[in-house]
């Protein structure tokens, strides 16, 4: 079953934010939603997750709405090492022994010169 | 080293061979996840250790795979008379487990499969 729903692809231009969209509209109250990426030939690279405030680190920011039913990951200045698969996923705390990540289709996020 | 370390990186062997899939996690990590990703398809979860036992191995696709660890550290994914569906990069991750930490999984590279 799949938890989220995210656009099969999208294009962006190289120094422009990237804006990726989720849809969790089942999420539960304890439950975070996670942001992966793959780029070509590599294992998953862990970005961010949040609970339900919105987070910011060095590669991205998340922006979860207030009713939590989506978010959106931002690439604030794409390069062309940004193009890559986004995966958004939604997991239980690990106090919840809620351990394993289930990984849908992604976005393909293409970064374009 | 830093990282989760896989071996080997590429393996090509015939149908009906066994082949064995090794995972250095981070030092430290207690928890270890194989996953298996096909060509141009999502990740597939395999099992699941927490220190050497694996409460889930729902994962697995059939009584040909197994996989084990010893000493809290290394694994091994074995797959017995391979088959040509079994064609994959088997991908391991590693992530330390209390209530402190964020949940986050470490990939290695992977080791790619290809059953001919």
């Amino acid at each position: 079953d799949a938890k989220t729903t995210q656009p099969t692809s999208m294009d962006c231009a190289e120094g422009r934010a990237a804006n990726l969209p989720c849809n969790h509209s089942t999420i539960s109250g304890n439950e975070y939603v996670y942001w992966y990426r793959q780029i070509h030939s590599q294992g998953p690279q862990y970005i961010i997750h949040g609970l339900k405030n919105n987070e910011t680190n060095e590669m991205a920011s998340l922006i979860i709405t207030e009713d939590r039913k989506s978010s959106t990951l931002i690439l604030p200045h794409a390069t062309l090492r940004d193009t890559a698969v986004y995966y958004c996923i939604v997991r239980g705390s690990v106090r919840s022994n809620d351990y394993k990540l289930s990984f849908g289709a992604g976005t393909t996020v293409t970064v374009r010169a | 080293g830093a990282g989760v370390s896989q071996s080997p990186s590429n393996k090509v062997t015939e149908k009906g061979k066994d082949v064995e899939l090794r995972c250095d996690p981070i030092s430290g990590h207690t928890a270890l996840y194989w996953y298996r990703q096909s060509l141009g398809q999502g990740l597939e979860f395999l099992i699941y250790f927490q220190g050497n036992s694996a409460p889930d191995k729902s994962g697995l696709p059939s009584d040909r795979f197994s996989a084990e660890r010893t000493g809290g550290s290394v694994s091994t994914l074995t797959i017995q008379r391979t088959q040509q569906e079994d064609s994959a990069v088997y991908l391991c991750a590693s992530s330390p487990f209390g209530v402190s930490n964020t949940g986050e999984l470490f990939f290695g590279e992977g080791s790619r499969l290809t059953v001919l």
